[in-house]
């Protein structure tokens, strides 16, 4: 069974640098795609990006020039990073594996809530 | 704003069906048959339930069903339990770029 676990701050400064990594196990990672989807508190579902083990990425493009998604198939890890924070970033930040084809989200971690706060 | 509308609630008693409607645009849902539906409980992770329009995951109970229409899509639920109550998510392919785009999410009460 596959399962996904987010780790990382819960508290980031406004400006800062929003960092978390997604420990996959059941699974190696170096076979499909992996990606980070958020959730403001009381709101909907936003694509964040993914990355396939072989390190090819793609954004969502309003987030695209402050995200950086990378992956480190020696720990079964992959990270994202998110910089120049403001409050709208706070959300819970899910990282889910999607499907071979790439069109759906199979597998889900918990999620872990980053609130950005002064 | 979502890219995809859904209502924002739907109803119903036990034992009956409901059906949430997913509208997007050529771009999106109505260009690729790869609509999927997401199970949300409060405080929980979503939960794959319908991919590619209609297909369900294996241990998904057959009540659960998916439909697409030009450029809606809808997940319909027979026979209403009362664990069906949950925020129900459609998302869909939109294209290399925008990649997927996500509905606002409804809201089901089961009576």
């Amino acid at each position: 069974q596959v399962q996904l676990q987010e780790s990382g701050p819960g508290l980031v400064k406004p400006s800062e640098t929003l960092s978390l990594t997604c420990t996959v196990s059941g699974d190696s990672i170096n076979s499909y795609y992996w990606s980070w989807i958020r959730q403001p508190p009381g709101k909907g579902l936003e694509w964040i990006g993914y990355i396939y083990y072989a390190g090819s990425t793609n954004y969502n493009p309003s987030l695209k020039s402050r995200v950086t998604i990378s992956v480190d198939t020696s720990k079964n890890q992959f990270s994202l990073k998110l910089s120049s924070v403001t409050a709208a970033d706070t959300a819970v930040y899910y990282c889910a594996r999607l499907d071979s084809a790439g069109d759906y989200f199979d597998y889900w971690g918990q999620g872990t809530l980053v609130t950005v706060s002064s | 704003q979502s890219a995809l509308t859904q209502p924002a609630s739907v109803s119903g008693s036990p034992g009956q069906s409901i059906t949430i409607s997913c509208t997007g645009t050529s771009s999106d849902v109505g260009n690729y048959d790869l609509v999927s539906w997401y199970q949300q409980h409060p405080g929980k992770a979503p939960k794959l339930m319908i991919y590619e329009v209609s297909k369900r995951p294996s241990g998904i109970s057959n009540r659960f069903s998916g439909s697409k229409s030009g450029n809606t899509a809808s997940l319909t639920i027979s026979g209403l339990q009362a664990e069906d109550e949950a925020d129900y998510y459609c998302c869909s392919y939109a294209g290399s770029s925008t990649y997927v785009v996500f509905g606002g999410g409804t809201k089901l009460t089961v009576l």
